[in-house]
Formats: C-alpha cells, structure tokens, sequence
C-alpha cells in the first residue's frame, strides 16, 4: 500500500517569511498528526486531527501556525511567520483510528536562516 | 502535561552486545508503543503494549511494560549493526478521550562491527 506522502522535501527560507507543507495520509486512515522533530529530539506533537476535527492542538503556537485538514483526508501545516527556532523536521503522519500505530511520511526538513 | 523519559540517551555497543532502553512516564499509560528512526529517516512502529506486566518479543527484540504502566524497555539481545538507529518510546495517557501520543528523546544505538 502506498505510504504517507509530504512535500516538499526540504525547504529553506527566511526568517519572518511564511511556508506551507503538504501532506496526504495512507487511504482510510481517519487520524492525522503533525509532530515537529528538533535535531537530536524526539517528536513533539504539534496537532492532531481525526477526520477534518481537531482533536488536540494545545501545542500548537497558534499566533503563527496553522493547519487544516479539509474533506478528512489532506492536510496542510503553514508557518507565518517563520522564526530561526523552527528549523526541524515536520513529520506528517497517519493511522487507521485514535489509539493505533502510526506511520510517518519522509518529513520536510525546514531551515531557516 | 504528561512526559515521558527515556534512558539512557546514547549507548554505544560492540557488535553482539546486548542492548537496554528505559521508559518512563509522569503518568499512568493507556499503552505505549515503541519506534526506530534510522540516521536520516522517519520513525517506524516496532511494537504496542497494552496489558500490565506484558511481554512481547520480535526475534532478537525484548519488550516489557511495566505492572503499574508507566514504564517500559526494549532489550535486544547481541545486537547487529543493523540495529543502528533512535528507539523511541511514545505513551498514552490513561484517561480523557484525546489519544494524545507523547513521545520521549529517544535513545541512539551506536553498533561498533
């Protein structure tokens, strides 16, 4: 079966600038997550969705970052705009329900210079 | 908000070394599941534990959740350097309906052939 796909792959921008990750989950999988991973950490969830609602978003920095999940199956994470501490990895990732595993997609490496 | 430790958080072994990673959460776990993320990857799902006290081997993998269920470790007996990634624990908290994964900082197994 075909995998969690992200794009783009890698991404560098300026500070104060905005970007916008794509990501499309494993076919029929009601969950989506986003989770942030800093170099050397472990993943941070930054949201969560199960179908097109927000199940937990309470680490999200909300004055600059967004995301939505419109029809239940892509989902998309913008920053605006960006700051030098949010060069990382951003991990989509995808399950079949609420409390079973997940499978992550390749991330967008993010560096902001 | 709930966390989750691991240790220790590098461990460097010969080859055929056994290996031993500790979990542990600030809260009592619904379950906890474990992932690999080899050197520029993404986390891949090992292994769910969902009973007290239970014990789950993969092959040369030794999982343990603990009777109280909030820790758990990953044993693996005479490593390879196929074993060479980040092992993460991620738990879920008992209660409330939000399913939130937390994951730890993981623990980076080095394998010298």
């Amino acid at each position: 079966e075909a995998g969690v796909a992200q794009s783009p792959r890698y991404k560098i921008i300026e500070k104060r600038q905005s970007v916008a990750f794509w990501c499309n989950p494993i076919s029929g999988h009601a969950t989506l997550y986003w989770y942030q991973q800093i170099l050397g950490q472990g993943p941070k969830l930054l949201i969560q969705f199960q179908n097109n609602g927000v199940v937990d978003d309470s680490q999200l920095p909300k004055d600059r970052f967004s995301a939505e999940r419109l029809k239940g199956v892509d989902s998309t994470l913008k920053i605006q705009p960006a700051k030098l501490e949010d060069s990382a990895v951003y991990l989509c990732a995808s399950s079949l329900r609420l409390d079973e595993k997940l499978f992550f997609g390749s991330g967008t490496q993010l560096s902001v210079l | 908000g709930q966390q989750v430790m691991q240790i220790p958080q590098y461990q460097h072994v010969q080859e055929g070394e056994d290996f031993t990673t500790y979990c542990n959460s600030s809260t009592t776990l619904s379950n906890i599941q474990w992932y690999k993320q080899r050197p520029g990857g993404h986390p891949v799902f090992l292994i769910q534990l969902v009973k007290s006290g239970e014990v789950k081997k993969q092959k040369r993998l030794t999982f343990q959740f603990g009777e109280a269920k909030k820790n758990s470790s990953l044993h693996i007996t005479a490593t390879q350097t196929t074993d060479v990634g980040t092992y993460f624990c991620a738990g879920r908290a008992r209660g409330g309906s939000n399913y939130k994964l937390t994951f730890g900082k993981g623990t980076l197994l080095t394998v010298n052939p």
